[in-house]
């Protein structure tokens, strides 16, 4: 079956510094990849999509790697900072047949402290 | 725009209990879809819907009926609540291939 994983041990970095989750997958090729995050108390937000012909994706201060190769996705978020700290949810698009949907991860914890 | 909404916020049953979450958007987007959200699991598709009268079910589907009726709205059934359907449901809208735009959930707990 398809299994998704995310670093379970949560993140804490310094304030500045990078930040760098890890989305691994196996067991299936994805036609895309997708990184929410989630707040305490509050649904997923959207944040990034990356396509599997495309190996890199920034948006301002994040940043999307996707390696088919190794079926992994890296996220990085560059001069961090506190208003970063959240859970970060990596979704791989399963794209087989009929069989078209999101397996998501459980997420990575980051902490940015100041 | 308020995008997603979900009511009630907070909810608590009793085994053999019925109700209704609600979900309703104004994004006029034609994929709606429920998820619930359980510790040490990562979200699970319960039912969803490409359109007004048209459903599907998800990964974890029993024990939960969904109807259609009108673009905007998608409620969430629970005919008969078990404890097991204790967990933090959300709701999620999309147009097309863009990204699912998520409420911000119902916290339910079935004693």
């Amino acid at each position: 079956s398809q299994k998704i994983e995310q670093n379970s041990e949560a993140l804490n970095i310094q304030e500045g510094k990078t930040a760098t989750l890890t989305c691994n997958y196996t067991n299936y090729s994805p036609a895309y990849l997708q990184w929410y995050r989630q707040d305490p108390g509050r649904g997923p937000v959207f944040l990034l999509l990356i396509r599997e012909n495309e190996k890199e994706k920034r948006k301002e201060r994040l940043k999307v790697t996707f390696d088919t190769t190794l079926k992994q996705s890296l996220f990085h978020i560059t001069a961090s900072q506190p208003a970063d700290s959240a859970t970060y949810l990596c979704a791989p698009r399963l794209n087989a047949g009929n069989n078209r949907k999101l397996i998501w991860g459980l997420g990575t914890s980051l902490a940015v402290n100041p | 725009n308020a995008g997603v909404t979900q009511t009630p916020k907070f909810q608590v049953l009793k085994t053999g209990q019925s109700m209704t979450l609600q979900c309703a958007q104004d994004m006029n987007h034609e994929y709606m879809s429920w998820y619930r959200q359980d510790p040490g699991m990562g979200l699970r598709l319960i039912h969803y819907s490409v359109g007004a009268g048209i459903t599907d079910q998800g990964e974890v589907p029993n024990g939960y009926n969904v109807s259609r009726s009108t673009t905007e709205d998608f409620p969430l059934r629970l005919l008969s609540a078990a404890p097991s359907q204790t967990s933090v449901y959300f709701c999620a809208s999309k147009r097309g291939n863009q990204p699912q735009h998520f409420g911000d959930g119902t916290r339910l707990s079935i004693l």
